[in-house]
């Protein structure tokens, strides 16, 4: 398999310009999560999937960002406007349930955003 | 809520020197617990897990057990390599559920 793959991998835009973030993720995984790494922050989980369904959003810091699953191999996720601060590396990672057990996430190489 | 720390870094240790890297973890339930490595310009990566108590998770000549009593999974490798200088998280997972929660992550620097 290909693993997780994401697009674009550096992505710089100005502030106030739409950014969207793409990832496919293993064939046959079952969950889907984007994260982001700061230097401040460290790794942040912002929200993830479970069969194309958003499950858990608290972590999305603001209505300026959203995040969509259409279909089992693709999901976005899209800032609109951008700001300085979202300046950071987004990963997506996907997983496959096992009968209540935790499985491993596998991560993409991350998309390096730099919104100047 | 659950929470992992682990020791701040960089630590910086010579080729074939003994690494540790502490990790404790607060959790309410029975938590899976997980090491991952991050090389420079890549994403994260698994390497190595325990399920329950007393397991020990190991990969790639590096070890971690799962201690209950002391809420702890350190890392351990017994001769680093340069290759393995890389930034390590330890995580855990709170049994049933996919979300992890991540510790902020320790530097190791390897020299020759």
């Amino acid at each position: 398999d290909a693993g997780v793959i994401q697009s674009p991998r550096h992505e710089v835009t100005e502030m106030g310009q739409e950014v969207t973030l793409r990832c496919k993720p293993i064939s046959g995984h079952d969950y889907l999560f984007w994260y982001r790494q700061t230097m401040m922050r460290g790794l942040e989980l912002l929200i993830y999937f479970n069969n194309n369904v958003p499950i858990d959003d608290s972590g999305m810091p603001e209505d300026r960002f959203s995040a969509k699953m259409p279909n089992a191999s693709f999901s976005t996720l899209k800032i609109q406007p951008s700001e300085p601060r979202d300046s950071a590396v987004y990963f997506c990672a996907s997983s496959l349930q096992l009968a209540g057990y935790t499985d491993t996430q596998y991560f993409g190489p991350g998309t390096r955003l730099t919104v100047l | 809520g659950d929470s992992v720390t682990q020791m701040e870094g960089p630590v910086t240790l010579s080729e074939e020197a003994f690494l540790t890297i502490n990790c404790t973890y607060t959790a309410t339930g029975y938590p899976s617990l997980f090491w991952y490595v991050q090389y420079p310009g890549e994403g994260l990566q698994l390497l190595l897990k325990a399920t329950k108590a007393d397991d020990k998770g190991s990969n790639k000549g590096f070890e971690a057990t799962y201690r209950k009593e002391t809420t702890s999974f350190h890392l351990e490798k017994g001769s680093v390599q340069v290759s393995d200088s890389a930034v390590y998280f330890c995580a855990l997972s709170d049994g049933g559920f996919q979300k992890l929660v991540f510790g902020t992550g320790t530097r190791l620097l390897v020299s020759p």
